[in-house]
């Protein structure tokens, strides 16, 4: 049972690239979500999925943007990186109320 | 505001031993406080979710207590193990069901 699983592990990019986050669950859940983690700081949500074909905004959403391809994947893009952007990026499911399950993270560096 | 303050900010004890973790809150209304592990380098994984009218909850060597009516909660880890060494974070969903994060704990257990 894979749970969450995140692609890439590691990414490095120069200011104004793009990229793309992949996450896929394979436990069926309808919520997912995009949480950035920066040091002295609690995770943050970006973006989140209810369900499949709906998105909405967190508390840091500026400088992203997220699509639920189907209920098994969401992805995360930035569309022209920020070193402010440099950050660990989380993905998780779960179902509401219950206890969220995390991937096992992104560490993005904007240069 | 909505908000989630966890003492200390860091923790050094030695293998073996008990310490106590500490979560205060001040998110209102309250419907449940979340534990989470995280592994250096890995997602969150949940430990225990206790809900209003739990005072204590146990999950093998962690306890996890509450108290509503001073909004505090405290984790305690009986008997310490190399493995233990991680952040805990203290997790509460809000009035719109997002989750506040805690800023976390780090403990390092040493032999």
């Amino acid at each position: 049972n894979a749970g969450v699983t995140q692609t890439p592990k590691f990414q490095v990019l120069k200011t104004g690239q793009s990229m793309t986050l992949q996450c896929a669950q394979d436990m069926n859940h309808n919520s997912m979500y995009w949480y950035r983690q920066d040091p002295g700081m609690g995770l943050r949500l970006i973006y989140y999925s209810a369900s499949e074909g709906t998105t909405d905004k967190g508390e840091v959403p500026n400088g992203y943007n997220v699509s639920r391809l189907n209920k098994r994947e969401f992805s995360l893009r930035l569309e022209s990186a920020a070193p402010s952007q440099t950050s660990v990026y989380f993905c998780a499911s779960g179902r509401f109320n219950e206890k969220l399950f995390f991937g096992s993270g992104t560490q993005l560096s904007v240069l | 505001k909505n908000q989630v303050e966890q003492s200390p900010q860091s923790l050094i004890i030695l293998e073996g031993k008990n310490c106590t973790l500490q979560c205060n809150y001040t998110v209102s209304p309250f419907s449940n406080l979340r534990w989470y592990k995280q592994d250096t380098g890995r997602g969150p994984v949940s430990l225990t979710i206790m809900t209003f009218s739990e005072n204590t909850k146990s999950n093998g060597r962690y306890t996890a207590t509450l108290d509503a009516d001073t909004k505090q909660s405290s984790l305690h880890i009986t008997a310490s193990q190399l493995s233990d060494s991680a952040s805990y974070i203290c997790v509460i969903p809000s009035n719109t069901d997002k989750l506040i994060f805690g800023t976390g704990t780090r403990l390092q257990v040493f032999p």
